[in-house]
């Protein structure tokens, strides 16, 4: 299996400042179709998750132009440009390259 | 509006049957790939099985094969996870999930599954 590892696992930051966290995959991401399928997900307290990027860049309707994601191959980033108080949570990034799919471990956000 | 609904969970003994029900709608859910994903207490995200949108295929994660099935019924925009000899450790919130483009977009509310004596 794919093991998606994730850094840091947990981010204490600052309102306002910048926050990345990294997603390094054991085996490389790009499909046989051509596209990268890493997927970074939001998980609130108390919440399911939502997600917030897929295939690597594209983000989602409805999600904030703070949040960006970037990277190839086997090396991952998403970046918050200036984190707000909703952003409190835990974040996976997810691979949808090779059976079976697999997650990060997750990292948690919080405020310092 | 898309909308995955959960149900089924609850308390069984171990080595105990459950099987769990997600109810979808806004969308066309006979074309879309359907997968299950758990989430232990206070743990990470686990991906379970998917099953294509006629049910001809299916896959699993390692954990769970020969013991769970996945299996959905267009007709009435239903999905399915049949759990059997279920284990201690396959306690979790299950969620029922949409896949689209090797990624999921939409998920459910999750229902939690407690497998304890």
């Amino acid at each position: 299996d794919v093991v998606m590892t994730q850094s840091p696992l947990s981010l204490p930051v600052t309102l306002g400042q910048p926050a990345s966290i990294s997603c390094r995959s054991s085996q490389s991401l790009v499909h046989s179709d051509g596209n990268t399928y890493l997927t970074w997900f939001q998980q609130r307290p108390g919440q399911s998750p939502r997600r917030l990027i897929y295939k690597v860049s594209n983000r989602d309707s409805g999600v904030p132009d703070r949040f960006s994601g970037s990277g190839s191959g086997t090396d991952f980033t998403l970046k918050i440009s200036g984190v707000e108080p909703e952003d409190v949570g835990v974040y996976y990034c997810m691979q949808g390259t090779h059976w079976p799919r697999t997650f990060g471990q997750g990292t948690k956000v919080e405020i310092k | 509006e898309v909308q995955l609904g959960e149900s089924g969970g609850g308390l069984v003994q171990p080595g105990g049957s459950l099987r769990l029900s997600c109810a979808a709608s806004g969308f066309t859910f006979s074309s879309t790939w359907m997968s299950w994903v758990r989430q232990a207490p206070g743990k990470g995200l686990e991906w379970m099985a998917n099953i294509k949108p006629d049910g001809s295929e299916k896959y699993y994660v390692d954990s769970v094969k020969g013991r769970f099935t996945i299996s959905r019924d267009n007709a009435k925009s239903s999905l399915y996870l049949q759990m059997n000899s279920l284990r201690v450790e396959d306690t979790a919130v299950y969620y029922c999930v949409r896949s689209v483009w090797n990624s999921i977009d939409q998920w459910g509310q999750g229902t939690l599954v407690t497998v304890s004596s």
